[in-house]
């Protein structure tokens, strides 16, 4: 079965700190990881999906890293806002169209 | 792009009621929906898998007879939570997949917050 463990489980930076996210899982055959960001009481915003054969991905002030082999996913926020306050969450896909498997968030507080 | 709408955002039923919430997806036909739950502070839970017109795939633990899922078209899923408890209160989540350029991409909707009173 897999699991997705996510450390810290939370984590207050001042203003302009890079933050580092990250992720592991216990089942390397994945077929994808995908990054979320979800704000208190809202739903989820996907913010990068990296396939398996990728390593990482960009996004603006955003880049993942996929290490498989090692079930390891890491989460890189350049030059942190107080915007970027938010639950980042990683989840895991096995195959194509199947269920994801979440992590249990990082609570990100950016403060000015 | 690809939306997937949730209904009601919010809401109270009392306690030995049912509710009922809707997933829809807006612009491109779903054959497979998920349901989640979230407990405050915690992480997302499947709950069970919606498949179109056939019967939901529930995880362990979940009752099929309390959370009852009707996939009855390709572009709408039902949870109706039966005989609502105070412990049911929480934060559920759909989500499905839209066939891109790209391959399977998931959209999620907002959220219905449920609070059994």
């Amino acid at each position: 079965k897999q699991e997705v463990t996510q450390i810290p489980a939370a984590l207050s930076v001042p203003e302009g700190e890079n933050l580092v996210l990250n992720c592991s899982f216990t089942d390397s055959a994945i077929y994808n990881l995908q990054w979320f960001r979800q704000d208190p009481g809202k739903g989820l915003t996907s913010l990068l999906l990296i396939q398996s054969s990728q390593r990482e991905q960009t996004s603006g002030r955003l880049n993942a890293s996929l290490d498989k082999s090692s079930g390891r996913s890491t989460l890189y926020i350049a030059a942190s806002q107080p915007g970027d306050s938010a639950t980042y969450l990683c989840a895991v896909r096995r195959a194509a169209g199947n269920k994801l498997t979440f992590g249990g968030g990082t609570r990100v507080l950016v403060k000015p | 792009g690809a939306v997937v709408s949730q209904h009601p955002s919010r809401v109270i039923c009392k306690s030995g009621t049912s509710v009922k919430i809707e997933c829809r997806s807006l612009d491109f036909q779903a054959t497979t929906m998920f349901w989640y739950r979230q407990f405050p502070k915690q992480s997302l839970m499947l709950m069970a898998t919606s498949n179109e017109g056939s019967k939901a795939t529930y995880e362990q633990g979940v009752e099929k007879d309390k959370f009852l899922i009707n996939h009855a078209s390709l572009t709408l899923s039902t949870l109706t939570v039966t005989s609502a408890h105070p412990e049911d209160s929480s934060f559920y989540i759909c989500s499905a997949y839209a066939q891109g350029n790209s391959g399977n991409t998931i959209y999620f909707g907002e959220g219905s917050w449920l609070t059994v009173v």
